[in-house]
């Protein structure tokens, strides 16, 4: 069965860093890009980056580019979403999801997230 | 950037069908997948590749892309259905093959 298993929730002080993780378990951990998508308070969900643990190329948002790093542990199976210097409006829920690639007509390429997280709360206040 | 645009809310009656719509520039040339979120829940896949089914997903769940429009359809909606949904697809139009696009949710109630 797949699962990805997040950290717990976490309370900080705006400037503190901070790294919350994604653990994958029922497949081939390298085989799949995990993305990550935050969801600020009764707001929408917003796609901040993409990492593939086989040999973790990255792409991030044009929005969190420079904001968050992320990165993964093929040797654990853990894809990692860090802040160096968190501000109040880092406040969200935080999900990581395994992305499937496909190719539809003409070789186009088909995404979609089938596995999620359980989210992880991040609240960020003095 | 890519835009996909969702109506906020959309309201149905028990047993009825309930249509939710995201825009995009040609949408019907990508693919499109919708996900349901539960208050408080993470997000579940109910419908990829514009129009198939993960395993688990009630047959009453389609979906359609064509032109700049894809729809989510809900036959015979239930109270169960009651959720915020939301379409995706990602932007190619910079060369950037990987960058994933979320419409901003629809609310959909059941009363």
């Amino acid at each position: 069965e797949v699962q990805l298993e997040q950290s717990g929730a976490e309370v900080k002080k705006p400037g503190e860093s901070l790294r919350i993780s994604c653990k994958a378990s029922g497949y081939t951990f390298t085989n799949y890009w995990i993305g990550w998508v935050r969801q600020r308070p009764g707001k929408g969900l917003e796609w901040m980056g993409i990492i593939f643990p086989g040999d973790s190329d990255t792409r991030y948002s044009p929005s969190f580019q420079g904001q968050v790093t992320i990165s993964a542990d093929k040797s654990i199976n853990t894809a990692y979403l860090q802040w160096h210097s968190l501000k109040a409006s880092d406040t969200a829920v935080y999900y990581c999801a395994r992305r499937v690639t496909l190719f539809g007509a003409a070789n186009t390429k088909i995404y979609y997230f089938d596995y999620w997280g359980q989210g992880t709360l991040v609240t960020v206040s003095s | 950037s890519y835009d996909l645009t969702q109506p906020p809310s959309v309201s149905v009656s028990p047993g009825q069908t309930a249509s939710i719509i995201c825009s995009g520039i040609k949408l019907g040339d990508k693919y499109a997948s919708w996900y349901q979120q539960q208050p408080g829940q993470s997000p579940v896949l109910v419908i990829y590749q514009d129009n198939k089914r993960p395993s688990g997903i009630p047959e009453r769940f389609s979906g359609s892309n064509s032109g700049n429009t894809a729809t989510l359809t809900i036959s015979g909606t239930q109270a169960m259905d009651e959720a915020d949904y939301y379409c995706q697809t990602w932007d190619s139009t910079t060369g950037h093959e990987e960058l994933v696009v979320f419409g901003g949710g629809t609310k959909l109630t059941v009363l």
